[in-house]
């Protein structure tokens, strides 16, 4: 089946510095999801991308869909240590399942 | 918009007991929902695809038996851990769909079965 190579895996920054990580694929995605989630928490939706080449932000979040469809990144900036957490892509790929796909994650560690 | 709640957020039950968890999705009706299994430092691990007035879909390896769901309406899907074993113990998720096909998470549930 499809899959998500997320990375990556873990970063460790500094407040204020910006982060930038991203999932690929070999095959085509429909639809790119970059989703957070706190210690002990469900996932929640930072920001959905439903088309080739769209670049979208939320506050200091910007992800973009890949013009070939087969990535995504998500970049953040001026980080905080609210920040920490585990960030998850996932998507709908061309085989309509209708079941999300989800990257490994990234975990990352804010020192402030 | 688009909350999810899941009730309960813990529970601890006794080995050969069974225990439900509900999912709810509170402003928005959901014909699909999604129950996801995830175990430390890892990612989700989806359980079975929960439709609105039909018999849900479990992925391989998932018990039907065993992890019961019910989606009488378009706002609950309900999981069921029937005769919970210590290795049922994990964190379950739920998800609801919105009109842009985007998933909703519920904030999980905790079981432990000792």
């Amino acid at each position: 089946g499809q899959q998500l190579n997320q990375s990556p895996q873990s970063m460790f920054i500094q407040e204020g510095e910006d982060v930038s990580m991203n999932c690929t694929s070999s095959s085509i995605f429909n639809t790119w999801l970059w989703y957070k989630q706190d210690p002990g928490e469900g996932p929640v939706l930072l920001i959905a991308l439903y088309k080739a080449g769209e670049l979208t932000s939320n506050g200091r979040l910007t992800a973009q869909f890949g013009i070939t469809r087969k990535d995504s990144f998500l970049n953040i900036s001026a980080s905080i240590p609210s920040d920490v957490g585990i960030y998850f892509c996932a998507g709908y790929g061309s085989s309509n399942t209708g079941k999300l796909i989800f990257g490994q994650g990234t975990t990352l560690q804010v020192k402030p | 918009g688009a909350v999810v709640s899941q009730h309960p957020s813990w529970v601890i039950c006794k080995s050969g007991t069974s225990v439900k968890i509900e999912c709810r999705s509170l402003d928005f009706q959901a014909t699909t929902m999604f129950w996801y299994r995830q175990f430390p430092k890892q990612s989700l691990m989806l359980m079975a695809t929960s439709n609105e007035g039909s018999k849900a879909t479990y992925e391989q390896g998932v018990e039907k038996d065993k992890f019961l769901i019910n989606h009488a309406s378009l706002t609950l899907s309900t999981l069921t851990v029937t005769s919970a074993h210590p290795e049922d113990s994990s964190f379950y998720i739920c998800s609801a769909v919105g009109q842009a096909y985007e998933q909703y998470f519920g904030p999980g549930t905790r079981l432990t079965v000792t």
